[in-house]
């Protein structure tokens, strides 16, 4: 049984325009959810993180909205930039991650 | 402030053949370690992770096997290559007692022929 999900696979978006990346889970314990960004041929690097006894976490253009009840999340990036592309991997567990399969960013000029 | 490398950098590789691929953390004592395996364009499997010298978690069984020789070391490794086994192999590392932050390594590009 796949543990997180992502939505869309793939997205596109022009520059100044918010980007909306979906993710939910399956396991109601779970109670750490990163969001992790990886360029072409890169490692991923932790972007933005939120615990579970919160809703909301804002870090400059990056917001993650929590809805424990639903076991829904979503990653918002608001003016989206050209160097925002990227693929964004959504996560979820306490002591073991488990990864969604990833939605493919591009941030058209 | 911690580094961690990864070598090499990619494999062109006979099905067969033997692998081993290596982590190096440095800045941080006694990590936790992982190795992930990451399909074109896929999602990132966790295969191994270790909390200390010597011991050795596997998580899927995928005809490959992982040792940490050292504290600061992680090896991946088999002796007979699988074209299923290419990929992009990325080592990671978090802190000692928790599994949720993880720091990635750059990450090695296996190609089995």
């Amino acid at each position: 049984q796949q543990q997180v999900r992502q939505s869309p696979q793939s997205l596109t978006v022009w520059e100044g325009e918010t980007a909306i990346l979906n993710c939910s889970y399956e396991d109601s314990t779970f109670n750490y959810f990163p969001w992790y960004q990886q360029f072409p041929g890169e490692g991923p690097a932790l972007l933005i993180s939120i615990r579970s006894v919160s809703d909301k976490k804002e870090d400059g253009r990056f917001t993650i909205f929590f809805n424990k009840r639903e076991k829904k999340l979503s990653l918002h990036i608001t003016d989206s930039q050209p160097g925002d592309s990227a693929t964004y991997f959504c996560a979820a567990g306490d002591n073991v991650l488990y990864f969604g399969s990833g939605t493919k960013l591009t941030v058209e000029p | 402030a911690q580094t961690i490398h990864q070598w090499p950098v990619a494999e062109i590789k006979a099905v067969g053949s033997p692998l081993s691929l290596g982590c190096t953390i440095k800045g941080k004592s006694s990590p936790n370690l992982y190795w992930y395996w990451q399909a074109t364009g896929g999602t990132l499997q966790q295969l191994f992770y270790s909390i200390t010298v010597g011991q050795v978690e596997s998580v899927v069984q995928l005809n490959l096997s992982a040792s940490r020789p050292k504290d600061d070391q992680f090896i991946l490794s088999t002796e007979k290559l699988l074209l299923s086994h290419s990929g992009f192999y990325l080592c990671a590392w978090s802190l000692e007692g928790s599994q949720n932050t993880l720091y990635f390594g750059a990450g090695t590009r296996l190609s089995v022929l």
